[in-house]
């Protein structure tokens, strides 16, 4: 059973800063990884697949990375909007989700 | 534009079960999977099971064996998700979710439902 684990937890930021979220899975994905964005009381929505595919409608700000173990994602330019938190899931064997990150205004 | 669209609140008994129906409203499921992921008060996501509609092919996470039941109609518009034995401990949100297929091995998850808030009290 694969296990994904993120880091930090908790991430503290200003509007304007550079973000990124690590995601590491146990054993290798390959590229099959998924990142959702999640406000409180909303279902998540979907920002990246394939590790680096930019969903539709999804700004540009947003960038994945990773392959294997190790995942990144990125948020260039932190906007207001995006203050809320994020899972990583795996989609190679089974689905297993992170256990998220919170991304909250400093 | 397709939507997913959840059935309402339910409020169930300890030893009871609970159906919740996930709608694709404005198309159909056809040509894709539907998973359910649950999130319990606090807590992050989790993915219970799913089902390829066309095929009528369903799986669960192991420690759902057993206890969940996922199914499709005909049409391929509505999957229903049936949890048995509840407890306590199944009070959450329960999303679902529709999967593309893509180049990986599985799917990822590219349309939510609004969830439904399951809750489990004597």
């Amino acid at each position: 059973e694969i296990q994904m684990t993120q880091s930090p937890s908790t991430l503290s930021a200003s509007v304007g800063d550079r973000v990124t979220i690590t995601c590491r899975a146990s054993a290798s994905i390959g590229p099959w990884l998924a990142w959702y964005q999640q406000k409180p009381g909303k279902a998540p929505k979907l920002l990246i697949f394939k590790a680096s595919s930019l969903q539709s409608g999804v700004p540009s700000r947003f960038s994945g990375s990773g392959s294997g173990t190790e995942f990144t994602l990125t948020i260039s330019s932190l906007q207001p909007d995006d203050f809320a938190t994020y899972y990583c899931q795996q989609y190679n064997t089974y689905w297993r989700f992170g256990q998220g990150t919170k991304v909250e205004i400093k | 534009q397709v939507r997913v669209v959840q059935s309402g609140a339910e409020v169930k008994k300890p030893g009871s079960s609970v159906k919740v129906s996930c709608k694709a409203s404005g198309g159909t499921f056809r040509n894709y999977a539907v998973s359910w992921v649950r999130q319990a008060p606090g807590q992050g996501l989790e993915w219970i099971g799913g089902i390829i509609p066309l095929l009528g092919t369903a799986n669960s996470a192991e420690e759902f064996h057993g206890r969940l039941t996922i199914t499709a109609d005909e049409s391929t518009t509505t999957v229903y998700m049936e949890l048995s034995s509840l407890s306590s401990k199944d009070t959450a949100v329960y999303y679902c979710a529709r999967g593309v297929r893509g180049e990986g091995p599985l799917y990822y998850l590219d349309l939510w439902g609004q969830g439904t808030l399951v809750t489990v009290s004597s």
